[in-house]
């Protein structure tokens, strides 16, 4: 089956560091990734779609200045969480798409912790 | 209303049981659909997809209704590690952008 990879899997660092999530798919070619975040006992929500050689799409309240997403290969995107503070804390969860009628194949998720 | 709605349970059932799922969307131009399983501080997992001839895997049973635009998920004989939280998934057209919808979940606890 379909296998997404997301590295790392866990992240605790300082208040103002940038911390990069790498998310790809291993096996196909992802047309279409995205970046979900979810808090506790919540649904997941969607942060932003991004297509191979071109700008993300995010959902609205998603600052894109400070979710930094770069999709250069269509096996990998990444989402730079730049000068990351406390209440970014949650789980990210990238997902990858090999076509439009396709479902989404999630990476294990990155658990990052801003102390 | 949501695009897709689900009951959000719990569902407590015990072992053996049947349990069915159910869930609704709005948007009826959408292509496909698909039921995800997400276990506790995990990522979803693609459980299956649901087509209009219904869809059987094992104990578990996917059908959609288009004219109903409703969605089910049954699983039969349930064990202790179905408990999970069932997401029903539903992909637009392409006026849409192919846009994704998730639910926002049903919980199953399975009871020995």
């Amino acid at each position: 089956g379909a296998v997404v990879s997301q590295h790392p899997s866990r992240v605790i660092c300082k208040s103002g560091t940038s911390v990069k999530i790498e998310c790809r798919s291993l096996d196909f070619q992802a047309t279409t990734m995205f970046w979900y975040r979810q808090f506790p006992k919540q649904s997941l929500m969607l942060m932003a779609t991004s297509n191979e050689g071109s700008k993300a799409t995010y959902e609205q309240g998603v600052e894109k200045d400070k979710f930094l997403i770069n999709h250069a290969s269509l096996t990998l995107s990444t989402l730079t969480v730049t000068s990351a503070h406390p209440e970014d804390s949650s789980f990210y969860i990238c997902s990858a798409r090999g076509g439009e009628g396709q479902p989404q194949h999630f990476g294990d998720g990155t658990r990052l912790s801003i102390l | 209303r949501k695009e897709v709605e689900q009951d959000p349970g719990p569902f407590n059932v015990p072992e053996g049981a049947t349990v069915a799922f159910n869930c609704t969307y709005s948007n009826s131009a959408s292509q496909s659909f698909f039921w995800y399983r997400q276990d506790c501080r995990k990522e979803p997992k693609l459980l299956m997809s649901v087509y209009s001839s219904g869809n059987e895997d094992g104990r578990f049973t996917a059908q959609l209704n288009r004219a109903s635009q409703y969605i089910s998920l049954l699983i039969r004989d349930s064990k202790l590690s179905d408990s999970a939280t069932y997401l029903c998934v539903v992909n637009g057209d392409r006026i849409g952008g192919f846009k994704t919808i998730f639910g926002a979940g049903t919980r199953l606890f399975v009871k020995a």
